[in-house]
């Protein structure tokens, strides 16, 4: 079974400053990776996603993401923190022992990521 | 991009009545999509995976009798909360994948039952 741990349900960065936010998963077969990140009251949109292929990922809004196996990591950064970065971020492992989008994504319990001015 | 849609964004209605939620895949065709709730504060649970011309398959623990889904076509799937009671207030999302590594997600529907 895939499982998925997010280290820290609130993460308070300085405009400026770095962001880091941690994920580490549990899976007994190659896995694919997501980011996500939900603004209140709606959808998840895709940050960024690892898929067996280069282990540093970049994606939207400069997010980028390391795929390290030796420590089941996928830790999300960002250099520099926005404002309107402020938002909640899910890591997400595909469920299925095969990977792929078509079947079900186990997510993590979130992190609440607050941007001080 | 892939969109995904959903009608409508919040619903309120009174407890033991019955209240339909869609999920379009406006730019793309959709075997399966999957439906997820979501609680203040929460993460995303997975309710059920919906295949378009066969049955949904339910995680353990979720009604099948009280969350009907029915895939109609390649573009949309419903779902239907049964005799809503107060405790099935959410937010409920649905996933799509437009090809085979990614899944994205509606916008999300707000269910308030009275």
């Amino acid at each position: 079974a895939q499982s998925v741990t997010q280290l820290g349900s609130h993460v308070s960065v300085s405009e400026g400053a770095l962001v880091l936010l941690r994920c580490n998963y549990s899976s007994s077969v190659p896995p694919y990776l997501f980011w996500y990140v939900q603004y209140p009251n709606q959808g998840l949109q895709l940050l960024l996603k690892y898929t067996s292929a280069a282990t540093l990922v970049k994606g939207i809004n400069g997010f980028e993401a390391e795929f390290k196996k030796s420590e089941t990591s996928f830790h999300l950064t960002k250099p520099s923190a926005h404002m309107s970065d402020a938002a909640e971020y899910f890591c997400a492992v595909s469920g299925s022992g095969y990977g792929g989008a078509t079947n079900k994504l186990i997510f993590g319990t979130g992190t609440l990521l607050a941007v001080q001015p | 991009g892939a969109v995904v849609s959903q009608h409508p964004s919040w619903v309120i209605c009174k407890s033991g009545t019955s209240v339909k939620i869609e999920c379009r895949s406006l730019d793309f065709q959709a075997t399966t999509m999957f439906w997820y709730r979501q609680f203040p504060k929460q993460s995303l649970m997975l309710m059920a995976t919906s295949n378009e011309g066969s049955k949904a398959t339910y995680e353990q623990g979720v009604e099948k009798d009280k969350f009907l889904i029915n895939h109609a076509s390649l573009t949309l799937s419903t779902l239907t909360v049964t005799s809503a009671h107060p405790e099935d207030s959410s937010f409920y999302i649905c996933s799509a994948p437009p090809g085979t590594d990614t899944q994205y997600f509606g916008p999300g529907t707000r269910l308030t039952v009275l």
